[in-house]
């Protein structure tokens, strides 16, 4: 299995939801990552898990929060978003420093 | 930041055509990875090449082929006989300087006209 799956594909959320996006690979990998990527723009580093644990995070607001259940899955918990958080989330992992990414979820928050 | 700069934003071609994606990155550091990515209209990246720092030989898969300058901090990408299929956005990428951190390009966006 080498690919890396997101779900859902897309997201439609008010400000006072909360929901989850979910991540998961069965390559092996130990680091997975959160990006957020808006249109028209490169993808932008959230947070690094490595060997579960978070590694990094790019001062993402604390309406994110990312959790590692386990080596095979990431999940990015989302609540009390702004409208300019509509974005497309990509996850990736790796295994060294070639990193795979999932194809998406599409979040528009109205 | 150690950036990477991808100076056309936009690039449209009639297929059949060659064509070059140009690619300059910043680094201070003597190990580095370089890499290229692909993004269909579906979103998703895939992956289409990584070149370390110490290897500077080109590199061709199919239509596609890899020109590694380390002297002008150049890593272009050029697909010969361009196919519409080919039309997406590409990035150029590096290591960041705390390994696993990607530092993305802005984007190439590639239009191939039947």
């Amino acid at each position: 299995d080498t690919e890396v799956t997101q779900t859902p594909k897309h997201l439609v959320m008010g400000m006072t939801n909360k929901k989850s996006l979910k991540c998961e690979q069965h390559m092996g990998h130990r680091a997975m990552y959160w990006y957020k990527q808006k249109a028209k723009k490169p993808p932008e580093l959230m947070f690094v898990y490595s060997y579960e644990k978070l590694s990094i995070n790019e001062s993402v607001p604390s309406r994110f929060s990312p959790e590692c259940p386990n080596s095979s899955l990431l999940n990015l918990h989302l609540h009390a978003l702004q409208p300019e958080d509509s974005a497309l989330y990509l996850c990736a992992s790796s295994q060294g420093n070639e990193q795979f990414f999932g194809p998406g979820t599409r979040l528009t928050v109205l | 930041a150690q950036k990477v700069t991808q100076a056309q934003t936009e690039i449209s071609v009639v297929e059949k055509e060659d064509v070059t994606l140009d690619c300059v990155y910043e680094t201070r550091d003597t190990t580095y990875y370089l890499f290229w990515y692909k993004q269909p209209p579906s979103g998703e990246l895939v992956f289409l090449i990584r070149r370390n720092s110490f290897d500077e030989q080109n590199e061709i898969s199919g239509r596609y082929s890899w020109n590694f300058q380390k002297s002008t901090s150049s890593f272009n990408f050029t697909i010969t006989a361009s196919q519409v299929v080919d039309s997406a956005v590409y990035f150029c990428a590096r290591e960041g300087e705390y390994g696993n951190k990607l530092v993305f390009g802005a984007g190439t966006i590639l239009r191939v006209k039947s």
